[in-house]
């Protein structure tokens, strides 16, 4: 069983939209949460992390931590076609980056 | 300019012959690590180091020695590879304190024949 599940996606939305990704977790002691964007052929890059319940907003990018439902989700207000990327969420048990687990991945596709 | 560098860029090897990825980087990070991508998979964490001679497993290991004998430095060995290690390597760091984004290196394309 997988631990970290993500939609595969494509998730398709038009420009201007919000973009809502969303991210579960198996374990309940994950005490690191974060997001990663990732262009086709390129490195992946930090977005967003979140440590405790509730939201955290940087920019255009929310990151929602739910632990009791063991839920992670990012959203993307004002979607532009350049967000148009791979999402990896990751889940640390041991906190910070040691042990991450990440999840396959989330293609968001906006369209002009 | 901040960087994790990586090499080679793109390797191919038969079955067998040792190799040597190298990862380095130029921000005085204590903390490296290794992850591969496959198709579906996303990433898998390898090795990790919090700082100079201290090294652990993630969660694919096997097949893969590092060491890390500089802060800069965290080499991925593969003793003896096998087409099952077919894949895009990414060396990433960070600090342990204070900006914690993680930077990654630009991958490495290893194809084992």
């Amino acid at each position: 069983q997988k631990e970290v599940e993500q939609n595969s996606g494509p998730l398709s939305v038009p420009e201007g939209a919000i973009a809502s990704l969303n991210c579960t977790y198996s374990d309940r002691v994950s005490q690191s949460f974060f997001w990663y964007r990732q262009y086709s052929g390129k490195s992946p890059e930090l977005i967003m992390s979140i440590y405790s319940n509730g939201d955290k907003e940087d920019g255009r990018f929310t990151a929602q931590l739910n632990k009791a439902s063991q839920y992670v989700s990012l959203l993307i207000r004002d979607s532009q076609p350049s967000d148009s990327a791979t999402y990896l969420c990751a889940v640390s048990l041991t906190g910070g980056y040691n042990k991450l687990i990440f999840g396959a991945g989330t293609r968001l596709a906006v369209h002009p | 300019e901040a960087q994790v560098t990586q090499n080679p860029r793109y390797l191919i090897t038969v079955t067998g012959k040792k190799l040597t990825v190298t990862c380095s980087q130029n921000m005085n990070h204590e903390y490296m690590s290794w992850y591969r991508q496959d198709p579906g998979l996303g990433l898998r964490q390898i090795y990790y180091s919090m700082n100079v001679e201290v090294t652990d497993k993630g969660d694919v290991p096997e097949g893969y020695k590092v060491s890390r004998k500089e802060k800069r430095n965290f080499p991925l060995i593969l003793e003896s590879p096998s087409p099952n290690q077919t894949s895009l390597y990414f060396c990433a760091s960070s600090s342990t304190s204070g900006d914690e984004t993680q930077y990654f290196g630009p991958g490495t394309r290893l194809l084992v024949l």
